[in-house]
């Protein structure tokens, strides 16, 4: 079992759509969830941080925390075309990151 | 720019030559990091220091690479000997103490030939 795990995709949405990104992870003591997003050939750059259970909103994106089953997504309301990339879950305390998700909106 | 720096962005070398790397990072942060991402992986966690104590490195990193922080501000790593497989984008990322957010700098790309 890999330590956080994404589904790669690739995920389409029309624009305007909700994107809905899924990551699980392997270790109960992680504390800290970071979502990045990383266009081609780019470095990856941090959309939010989460750390507490429930849901956490800046702007368009929220990020929601469930601890006991060892899950963090990542919502996008109103998709636009800019919002296509790939987005990696981040667990602080191993520094492992996801595989990515990419995310395709369709103008 | 007050961002993560890393120098080179691009280097093409042979297959046992030498290579290294440097990274400032965003001045007053402690931490840094260095990771490595080939094409459609995420970012493979390679050492993290905190100012020059180097407190982490992955087992996964052969004794070929090595890092260092002499002073605690920019970094650098080394490759020694390279291998086609070490042909990947070095990313390096700092974070202040108060905060376990990490900004990644712009990458430097490597190509073995």
């Amino acid at each position: 079992q890999k330590e956080v795990e994404q589904n790669s995709g690739p995920l389409s949405v029309p624009e305007g759509a909700i994107a809905s990104l899924n990551c699980t992870y392997s270790d109960r003591v992680s504390q800290s969830f970071f979502w990045y997003r990383q266009y081609s050939g780019k470095s990856p750059e941090l959309i939010m941080s989460i750390y507490s259970n429930g849901d956490k909103e800046d702007g368009r994106f929220t990020a929601q925390l469930n601890k006991a089953s060892q899950y963090v997504s990542l919502l996008i309301r109103d998709s636009q075309p800019s919002d296509s990339a790939t987005y990696l879950c981040a667990v602080y305390e191993q520094f492992y990151f996801g595989t990515g998700t990419s995310l395709t909106v369709i103008p | 720019d007050t961002g993560v720096s890393q120098d080179p962005r691009h280097k093409i070398t042979k297959r046992g030559q030498n290579v290294t790397f440097r990274c400032d990072p965003i001045s007053e942060h402690n931490r840094l990091y260095w990771y490595r991402q080939t094409l459609g992986q995420g970012p493979e966690f390679l050492t993290y220091f905190q100012n020059e104590a180097q407190l982490e490195k992955s087992r996964l990193l052969s004794n070929r690479f090595s890092a260092e922080r002499p002073k605690g501000s920019f970094s650098t790593l080394e490759i020694q000997r390279t291998e086609q497989g070490d042909s990947a984008m070095y990313l390096c990322a700092s974070s202040p103490l108060r905060t376990d957010t990490q900004y990644f700098g712009p990458g430097t790309r490597l190509t073995v030939l």
